[in-house]
């Protein structure tokens, strides 16, 4: 398995302000994956993060709101920018085990409320 | 894409008795996991799945993957297995990586 450190757990936040997530992968893992999971609602792929290349983000979501680094096959961080209230949510990254069995790892998740 | 439909969206039961949660998908996969959201937020991997059974404890997981189905059964349920249950799929060709497609849960509430 792998262990992931995502910090922080939990914050309450002004909107217009940003906060950035950081998440920690006890081995080098190629791809990592962030999600956003809206009250109630199932998981949504924001953007998938490569070492050394800039992120690739899916429909509906821009760098400019997310802004993704990837400084290392270790660590990634997620920036939410410029937040709303509507950007409340649990924002989770993710990895994968390499090889083969594709299982999937997920950190602790950051519950973000914005007021 | 994908599609994921996980049923039932709601299931309330009584502590002790059995459930079965099921999982369609629309297209082949070979990456099939469910997952136990705590109320917390954390997603707790039950099962690496994508055909055949396995059992760990209470739990155990079928999937038929020539259907393009799975089913999670939880017997002798607790309080603590309430939550949400998610499946979630995932189609990576030669050993590559990707993202999982997650259906939108099922929302188990187990009574004292």
């Amino acid at each position: 398995s792998a262990v992931i450190s995502q910090k922080p757990s939990r914050d309450i936040c002004q909107r217009g302000t940003s906060l950035t997530i950081q998440c920690q992968v006890d081995s080098q893992v190629t791809m990592m994956f962030w999600y956003r999971q809206q009250p109630g609602q199932s998981l949504t792929l924001i953007a998938t993060a490569n070492q050394g290349s800039e992120a690739t983000y899916e429909s509906g979501f821009v760098i400019d709101k997310f802004p993704i680094s990837r400084p290392n096959l270790t660590f990634s961080t997620l920036t939410v920018s410029n937040m709303s209230p509507e950007d409340s949510s649990i924002y989770l990254c993710s990895v994968q085990r390499t090889g083969f069995n594709t299982e999937a790892f997920f950190g602790q998740g950051t519950r973000l409320t914005v007021v | 894409g994908i599609q994921v439909e996980q049923s039932p969206p709601d299931l309330i039961l009584q502590e002790g008795a059995n459930s079965t949660l099921r999982c369609n998908f629309s297209d082949s996969v070979n990456n099939l996991q469910w997952f136990h959201q705590n109320p917390w937020g954390q997603l707790i991997n039950l099962f690496y799945i994508p055909s055949g059974t396995k059992q760990n404890g209470r739990l155990s997981a079928t999937t038929v993957a020539t259907e393009r189905y799975s089913l999670l059964y939880i017997s002798s349920s607790q309080t603590t297995d309430s939550g949400v249950y998610f499946c979630a799929v995932g189609n990576f060709y030669g050993g590559s990586q990707g993202n999982l497609i997650f259906g939108k849960g099922t929302k188990l509430s187990v009574k004292p």
